[in-house]
C-alpha cells in the first residue's frame, strides 16, 4: 500500500512570488491535514481538509490557503511568499475526520521551501 | 488548549542500554497520545499511540510508553537502544473527538535522541 506522497520534494522560490505544494493521501483515508515544520516554531498545523472541505484552520495569515478535490488529493498554497515560509510543509493522511479516536495520521517526507 | 512539552532538547544514551524520553501533556479530558519519530529530512513515522486501556503501549520497532494519568506523563521508552534509534522524537495530543478538532495534532518541541556506541 502507497504511502503518503508529497511533491515536489524540494523547492526554491523568491520572495513574491506564490508556491503550490501538492500531497495524495493513502488510498482509502479522506482526510489530509497539512503541517509547518521550522527549526523556531516546531511543527504547527495549518488545516485539515475532509470531503473538500476545510475543518479546522491553524493561526496562519490569509496568504496559506488549500483545497481537495474529489479523489481526497490536496494543495496548499502560499502567496506572496516571504523570507520567514522558508519550511518543512508536511502533509499526513487519516482514514476519517470523526467518529473514532483510533485512527493515526500518517506522514509523508514533505516538501522543503526554501524563500530567497 | 491541550498541550504537550518535551522537556529535554537532547537525550543521549550508550548502544544496549534502556533509554526514555519524556513527555507531559495537559488537556481537558481524556487524552489521546501519540509518539512520532523524524529521521534527517524525512517525515514523521509513527511510533505507537495511547487512546485508553492498558498503561503500557507496545509500538513500532521495540518502543513502547507508558500513560501516567496521576503524573500527566507519556514517556517513551526502549530496553535497548540503537545507534539505529538516532533520531528526532516528538510526543503529540489529538484534539478530543467531542471537541470536533478532527485529526489535529498539537506537537511537542521534540527530543533529539542520540545513541553512541
Amino acid at each position: 500500500k502507497a504511502g503518503v506522497t508529497q511533491t515536489p520534494r524540494y523547492l526554491i522560490k523568491t520572495r513574491g512570488q506564490q508556491v503550490t505544494l501538492s500531497c495524495s493521501p493513502i488510498s482509502g483515508h479522506r482526510s489530509v491535514s497539512w503541517y509547518q515544520q521550522t527549526p523556531g516554531q516546531g511543527l504547527q498545523f495549518l488545516f485539515e481538509y475532509f470531503s473538500e472541505t476545510q475543518r479546522n484552520k491553524g493561526n496562519f495569515p490569509g496568504r496559506f490557503s488549500g483545497r481537495q478535490f474529489s479523489n481526497s488529493r490536496s494543495e496548499m498554497n502560499v502567496s506572496t511568499l516571504e523570507l520567514g515560509d522558508s519550511a518543512l510543509y508536511l502533509c499526513a493522511s487519516s482514514l476519517r475526520y470523526e467518529g473514532s479516536p483510533n485512527t493515526e495520521a500518517f506522514f509523508g517526507q514533505g516538501t522543503r521551501l526554501t524563500v530567497v | 488548549a491541550q498541550s504537550v512539552a518535551q522537556p529535554e532538547d537532547q537525550v543521549n544514551v550508550a548502544e544496549g542500554n534502556p533509554l526514555t524520553v519524556k513527555c507531559t501533556y495537559s488537556v481537558s479530558g481524556n487524552p489521546y497520545l501519540f509518539w512520532y519519530v523524524q529521521y534527517p529530512n524525512r517525515g514523521l513515522q509513527f511510533l505507537l499511540k495511547y487512546i485508553t486501556g492498558d498503561n503500557l503501549v507496545k509500538g513500532s520497532y521495540g518502543f513502547e510508553a507508558e500513560f501516567n494519568k496521576s503524573q500527566t506523563s507519556f514517556h517513551l521508552k526502549k530496553p535497548s537502544a540503537l545507534v539505529s534509534d538516532s533520531a528526532l522524537y516528538f510526543c503529540a495530543v489529538r484534539d478530543h473527538i467531542l471537541t470536533g478538532g478532527g485529526n489535529k495534532l498539537t506537537f511537542g518541541t521534540g527530543t533529539q535522541l542520540k545513541v553512541e556506541l
